[in-house]
């Protein structure tokens, strides 16, 4: 069954602190694995896509890793901000014909950064 | 360039009622999907029109739920009758077809909340 696990459900950390969130993936054929931040009452927003091929992506404070091998993927955010404050979202896609992609996703670890 | 919206943010209907739901993709994006996450439960998918013809409706839950994407520009997602388990949060994403479209980046509506009394 494909399936998308993320740790910790959530995470209370204070301003300026480094984290990272995990994400476990059974998703078969695999083609890429994305990260998003959902604020509240809004629609998730793309943070990193990454391909088989790729380890480690990074957009801003955010760092994204990726091992193929073992399924694994995770998040880190460095000097968090209050506004970092939201729900990371582990999805994998899973290509089923073409250049049509089905997107698994994980139900999140919700974020808290405290001042 | 306006983002991906939805109509309405929220509707709170009785069981047995009828809803539309309401999505405007960004313009030019041919991708355009549906997903669904109620309380507690991870995003699923429901959908996938590329221009106006369905590309994937697997997801849809059951034939309550009607969705269409008439001239391929804006869709619309109706359940009817609705049920309470039908009670989430339904977001509308696009993307654009073609090129590299196994990383396409998807672009979300805030979403619509449904609450099904």
């Amino acid at each position: 069954k494909n399936q998308v696990e993320q740790s910790p459900q959530s995470l209370i950390i204070l301003e300026g602190k480094n984290c990272t969130l995990q994400c476990n993936y059974t998703v078969s054929p695999f083609s890429n694995l994305r990260w998003y931040k959902q604020d509240t009452g809004r629609g998730p927003v793309s943070l990193t896509i990454m391909t088989f091929s790729e380890n480690t992506k990074s957009n801003g404070r955010y760092t994204a890793t990726l091992d193929a091998d073992t399924k694994q993927s995770s998040l880190h955010i460095t000097a968090s901000q209050l506004s970092d404050s939201a729900s990371y979202i582990c999805v994998v896609s899973t290509n089923y014909g073409g250049a049509t992609n089905k997107l698994i996703f994980g139900t999140g670890t919700l974020l808290a950064v405290q001042p | 360039e306006a983002g991906v919206t939805q109509f309405p943010s929220h509707s709170v209907i009785e069981k047995g009622q009828t809803v539309t739901l309401r999505c405007d993709p960004i313009s030019g994006h041919d991708n355009l999907y549906w997903y669904r996450r109620v309380m507690g439960k991870e995003i699923k998918f429901l959908l996938h029109f590329v221009k106006e013809s369905k590309q994937d409706e697997s997801g849809m839950p059951n034939n309550r739920f009607l969705a269409e994407r008439t001239g391929g520009t804006y869709s619309t997602l109706k359940v009817q009758p609705a049920e309470l388990e039908d009670s989430g949060v339904y977001f509308c994403a696009s993307s654009v077809l073609g090129g590299r479209a196994n990383t396409g980046e998807l672009f979300f509506g805030e979403g619509s909340r449904l609450t099904v009394l």
